[in-house]
């Protein structure tokens, strides 16, 4: 089946850099990627996306790139703010009828330092 | 997206007892899953649910100990059975919904068993 992994399993910035959470996937058939952000007791959020027919999506502050080539894709956000401070998941899906068996990351704790 | 509610959001069991989780949707979906999230860790998946046929389920999970039903297109149940401290965790539904199949998550039920 598919294996996700997921680095750095933490990472603390300052106000105003950016962070780059990368993901590598096994199954060459993955062709969905989501990226969920859960804050501490709440629900993991959908925030962004990629198909496997893109390379680059982007959203504002945050962006996901994929290279199925080398079986990895990214995600990037920009000027960040004490807000963005949560747990990351990132997920592979190889579809079929749906998308729906996502297989997570084992996810990325951010900390934005103000 | 949708809106998803969870019943109950929280319980303490006894050992050796079973918990029903309920979770409804405000929209007809065809996908409805079940994930675990243990304590500090990601989200595996325990079964996709779908209405008028039998849950599959991942592998580690088991018909016996999370029986789970779909009645309709939007309502689900999942039931853990025979409690033991091991399966103290969150537990979310989520569903696919709109035109990309996107997936969203219920507010999740966390169990403690002592």
């Amino acid at each position: 089946g598919e294996n996700v992994e997921q680095h750095p399993s933490t990472l603390s910035v300052q106000e105003g850099d950016s962070a780059v959470i990368k993901c590598t996937y096994s199954d060459s058939a993955s062709n969905y990627f989501p990226w969920y952000k859960q804050e501490l007791g709440k629900r993991p959020q959908l925030i962004i996306d990629i198909r496997s027919n893109v390379g680059e999506k982007k959203d504002q502050r945050i962006a996901v790139t994929l290279n199925k080539t080398a079986k990895h894709f990214s995600l990037h956000i920009t000027e960040t703010q004490p807000e963005d401070s949560a747990v990351y998941f990132c997920a592979a899906s190889s579809g079929g009828t749906s998308y729906g068996k996502l297989t997570f990351g084992q996810g990325t704790i951010l900390t934005v330092h103000p | 997206s949708a809106v998803i509610s969870q019943k109950p959001s929280r319980d303490i069991c006894q050992r050796g007892t079973s918990l029903t989780i309920q979770c409804q949707v405000d929209s007809q979906v065809t996908m409805m899953f079940w994930y675990r999230q243990q304590p500090g860790q990601s989200l595996t998946l325990i079964a996709t649910a779908n209405q008028g046929s039998e849950a599959t389920y991942e592998s580690g999970f088991v018909i016996d100990k999370f029986p789970i039903s779909r009645p309709n297109l939007t309502f689900s149940t999942l039931t853990v059975s025979n409690l033991s401290p091991e399966d103290s965790s969150i537990y979310l539904c989520s569903v696919e919904v709109g035109q990309y199949n996107e997936q969203f998550f219920g507010p999740g039920t966390r169990l403690t068993v002592l």
